[in-house]
């Protein structure tokens, strides 16, 4: 079965710093997609990143960026310059290119002024 | 990416009754899934539904307790019925990216069941 784990249920960052969101998972698939999702307030899923598993490089959106372990089948995400507008609930996620996704339980990010 | 229009953003229920709730996508797709989130927790998915076939359902939840219609490509609606106050929670309608490797979301039904 396949499973994703976030550890963090909380974390706090000061403005301007930089935060690292942790994620592990499990598969059997051999080709597989893992993402960052955002959920703020609005309740409005909103796609922060995603990794292709083939692909080595790591992923990067602009403030955005991943470290992605597959062998440790880690998949953290790291925000710099963290910005007040980041505070939110973030998931991990897993598909198998089904677009049928598994979550983790998510982190709550606070951004401090 | 796909514009996902879900109604109603949000509703209180007495317990007996049901609620359907729609999910309107701004282009054709083949897949549609709906999710629910419980208070204070992760997604789950409910069922994938494609149109013209009946929708499959994920381990745990059942066709009476919650139908879900797929009259065309761009329409859904997920029903939840018999409400209890468990079933209070986030329900949110979700499309395949087509090209792009990403599903897209609706921005979720808050259900609170009195």
């Amino acid at each position: 079965a396949q499973t994703v784990t976030q550890s963090q249920p909380e974390m706090s960052v000061q403005e301007a710093e930089t935060v690292t969101l942790s994620c592990t998972y499990d598969t059997s698939e051999s080709d597989y997609y893992l993402f960052w999702y955002k959920q703020p307030p609005s309740r409005q899923m909103i796609l922060v990143i995603r990794q292709e598993a083939y692909k080595q490089q790591n992923a990067t959106e602009n403030r955005f960026s991943v470290n992605f372990q597959k062998a440790a089948k880690s998949f953290s995400l790291k925000i710099s310059d963290s910005q007040l507008g980041d505070a939110a609930m973030y998931f991990c996620a897993s598909g198998s290119g089904t677009y049928k996704y598994i979550f983790g339980t998510g982190t709550r990010l606070k951004v401090l002024a | 990416s796909a514009v996902i229009s879900q109604k109603p953003s949000r509703d209180i229920c007495q317990r007996g009754t049901s609620l359907t709730i729609q999910c309107q996508v701004d282009s054709q797709v083949t897949m549609m899934f709906w999710y629910r989130q419980q208070p204070g927790q992760s997604l789950t998915l409910i069922a994938t539904a494609n149109q013209g076939s009946e929708a499959t359902y994920e381990s745990g939840f059942v066709i009476d307790k919650f139908p879900i219609s797929r009259p065309n490509l761009t329409f859904s609606t997920l029903t939840v019925s018999n409400m209890s106050p468990e079933d209070s929670s986030i329900y949110l309608c979700s499309v395949e990216g087509g090209l792009s490797t990403e599903a897209f979301f609706g921005q979720g039904t808050r259900l609170t069941v009195v």
